[in-house]
């Protein structure tokens, strides 16, 4: 069965400080790992993914994820956050016939 | 490229009607879409899986008659909504999946909907 688990439902940041959102996984097959933006009232856009190639996964808008197998863990970090990155984030394992979303992650950044 | 869109954004529509919701692939053959609902802050719920050609497949605890499910094309899937109630009102999100990324789900914009 697969699942995921997103640690803190609200995570606040400075502008220009480092982003941590963190997802962690459990898979019975090798998982697909992905990392979802979503914008009020907004459909999902695709950050990143992760399918079994390199474990540093760099996705769009300077995010950027590392699969860690032994943690079972796929943190988003950015090194540098911007008043554009608020949204909600969501975490998500595919065992290739669906997806298994995590509860999300609201990110406020303060200016 | 991987666009889906979904039409309408919003609808307002009356206790006892019916709404259908539109999901298109534009640049892409979309061999499966999926249909989710959110609530407010919450996350994606699966309602239901549908392969074109072939009849929806949907998650347990949704009502296959209240909520009708059309893949007739690889391009386009519909949800309508029959005999809306208030508690229908909901953020509804399709996705599709290509044939080549299978692990990959691209989704649309989303359609608010809001039963008086």
């Amino acid at each position: 069965a697969q699942s995921v688990t997103q640690l803190g439902s609200h995570v606040s940041v400075s502008e220009g400080a480092l982003v941590l959102l963190r997802c962690n996984y459990s898979s019975s097959v090798p998982p697909y790992l992905f990392w979802y933006v979503q914008y009020p009232n907004q459909g999902l856009q695709l950050l990143l993914k992760y399918t079994s190639a390199a474990t540093l996964v760099k996705g769009i808008n300077g995010f950027e994820a590392e699969f860690k197998k032994s943690e079972t863990s796929f943190h988003l970090t950015k090194p540098s956050a911007h008043m554009s990155d608020a949204a909600e984030y969501f975490c998500a394992v595919s065992d290739r016939n669906q997806f298994y979303f995590g509860t999300g992650t609201s990110l406020t950044v303060i200016p | 490229g991987a666009v889906v869109s979904q039409h309408p954004s919003w609808v307002i529509c009356k206790s006892g009607t019916s709404v259908k919701i539109e999901c298109r692939s534009l640049d892409f053959q979309a061999t499966t879409m999926f249909w989710y609902r959110q609530f407010p802050k919450q996350s994606l719920m699966l309602m239901a899986t549908s392969n074109e050609g072939s009849k929806a497949t949907y998650e347990q605890g949704v009502e296959k008659d209240k909520f009708l499910i059309n893949h007739a094309s690889l391009t386009l899937s519909t949800l309508t909504v029959t005999s809306a109630h208030p508690e229908d009102s909901s953020f509804y999100i399709c996705s599709a999946r290509g044939q080549g990324a299978l692990e990959t789900q691209y989704f649309g914009p989303g359609t608010r909907l809001l039963v008086l």
